[in-house]
């Protein structure tokens, strides 16, 4: 079993839709989460970042923790199709090494 | 300010062969992060230098080596290419140790034939 599981998708939305992405994992130790973007043919960009449990939001991208359930969530709103690329969670223990999950490649319609 | 730099962008060599691949971090950042990247296998961690110094090691052969210098630029070295060694490998660099500040460079695509 992965430490981190990442449905690959892809998925496929239209313009305006509400999207939900989703990973889970299994090690305790996790304190930071991270997702990162990622376009055909470029590097990962840093989304958003969370240490240990809760909410987080910047414009219309909402990042949440539950470290109870080892499951985090990063929430898209009023998506755009400049949305459209791989998204992926990332996490570390501390002082630890970062794990990825698959990635979830979307596709937003306009 | 300049992002993380990777050269060379694409790179086609042999079985057997070796190659370097460079990175330069952002300029104050003393970490650096190596990963390869592949359809198959993700995103998935090779290494971590922070001055100088290898703080994380990946689960990959000790054909997959690396190192930082003084001024924190990195490089990292696959000996004995294989063909299962073709994929993007991606530099990131950090301010300090903690991985929430992460920025990946453009990524070096390797092929090998």
């Amino acid at each position: 079993q992965k430490e981190v599981e990442q449905d690959p998708g892809p998925l496929s939305v239209p313009e305006g839709a509400i999207v939900s992405l989703n990973c889970t994992y299994s090690n305790s130790a996790f304190q930071y989460f991270m997702w990162y973007r990622q376009y055909s043919r470029k590097g990962p960009e840093l989304l958003m970042y969370t240490y240990s449990s809760g909410n987080k939001e910047d414009g219309r991208f909402t990042a949440q923790v539950d470290k109870s359930s080892k499951y985090i969530s990063l929430f898209i709103r009023d998506s755009q199709p400049s949305d459209s690329a791989t998204y992926l969670c990332a996490m570390s223990a501390e002082g630890g090494k970062l794990i990825f999950g698959q990635g979830t490649e979307l596709s937003v319609k306009p | 300010k300049a992002g993380v730099t990777q050269t060379p962008r694409y790179l086609i060599k042999t079985r057997g062969q070796q190659v370097t691949l460079s990175c330069s971090p952002i300029s104050g950042h003393r970490s650096v992060s190596w990963y390869q990247q592949t359809p198959g296998q993700g995103l998935q961690f090779l290494f971590e230098y922070f001055s100088e110094t290898q703080r994380n090691k990946g689960n990959f052969p000790g054909r997959f080596s690396g190192r930082q210098f003084s001024n924190s630029r990195s490089e990292m070295n696959v000996s004995t290419l294989e063909l299962g060694d073709s994929a993007l490998y991606l530099c990131a660099s950090s301010l300090g140790a903690t991985k929430e500040t992460q920025y990946f460079g453009p990524g070096t695509r390797l092929l090998v034939l």
